[in-house]
């Protein structure tokens, strides 16, 4: 059973373009939702995080978008650039469960061509 | 303190070898995880560590699996008898203790068992 499902499962966003994942949950105890990018043989690396008392969260151009009723979210990469092609993971966490422990999507792969 | 660190970045081994991996967390981060991460999937949770205790281990964490963290501060995560399907990256990540806590991965160990 897929807890997260994440699409699309490959992206390819022109250079200057708007670069759009989406993710949606089941658990509705989840109450911490990250996402991570993850460079070629390398660990993932938080980017960014949302908690559901809020709707939308911006850093830079990274910025999550959070319906609760919905049960979904998604990650706006603005104004995307070459350097951001790596695989992205959206992530969710029940933190009533005691371990903390994440559970991801499949991941996304984004191309951004010059 | 430079992150979470990994060693070592790579392991080839033979089937049914034992191998040993190490993981350093970020100093006075009292959690630890291990993650397992195949091609093309996200990271899936195997086991956590509060401390020196070893709190939850995913049903992923097969008898053939043991994770020790002694003095609460590094952890090492064994492999015995291994098999072509525990090729994979495995992640440790580390964070404080909890709501608002984030977990920091490190770069991860690729094993291959050839």
């Amino acid at each position: 059973q897929q807890q997260v499902k994440q699409s699309p499962q490959s992206l390819i966003v022109q250079k200057g373009g708007i670069s759009i994942i989406n993710c949606a949950y089941e658990n509705t105890a989840f109450d911490y939702f990250p996402w991570y990018q993850q460079f070629p043989g390398k660990g993932p690396a938080l980017l960014i995080a949302i908690r559901p008392d809020v709707s939308e969260k911006k850093e830079g151009r990274f910025t999550i978008s959070f319906n609760k009723s919905a049960k979904q979210f998604s990650l706006h990469i603005m104004d995307s650039q070459p350097g951001d092609s790596a695989t992205y993971f959206c992530a969710a966490r029940d933190s009533g469960a005691g371990s903390y422990q994440l559970t991801f999507g499949k991941g996304t792969k984004l191309s951004v061509i010059p | 303190d430079t992150g979470v660190s990994q060693d070592p970045r790579h392991k080839i081994t033979k089937r049914g070898q034992n191998v040993t991996f190490r993981c350093d967390p970020i100093s006075e981060h009292n959690r630890l995880y291990w993650y397992r991460q195949t091609l093309g999937q996200g990271p899936e949770f195997l086991t956590y560590f509060q401390n020196e205790a070893q709190l939850e281990k995913s049903r992923l964490l097969s008898d053939r699996f043991s994770a020790e963290r002694p003095k609460g501060s590094f952890s090492t995560l064994e492999i015995q008898r291994t098999e072509q399907g525990d090729s994979a990256m495995y992640l440790c990540a580390s964070s404080f203790s909890g709501v608002n806590t984030e977990a920091f991965f490190g770069q991860g160990t690729r094993l291959t068992v050839v």
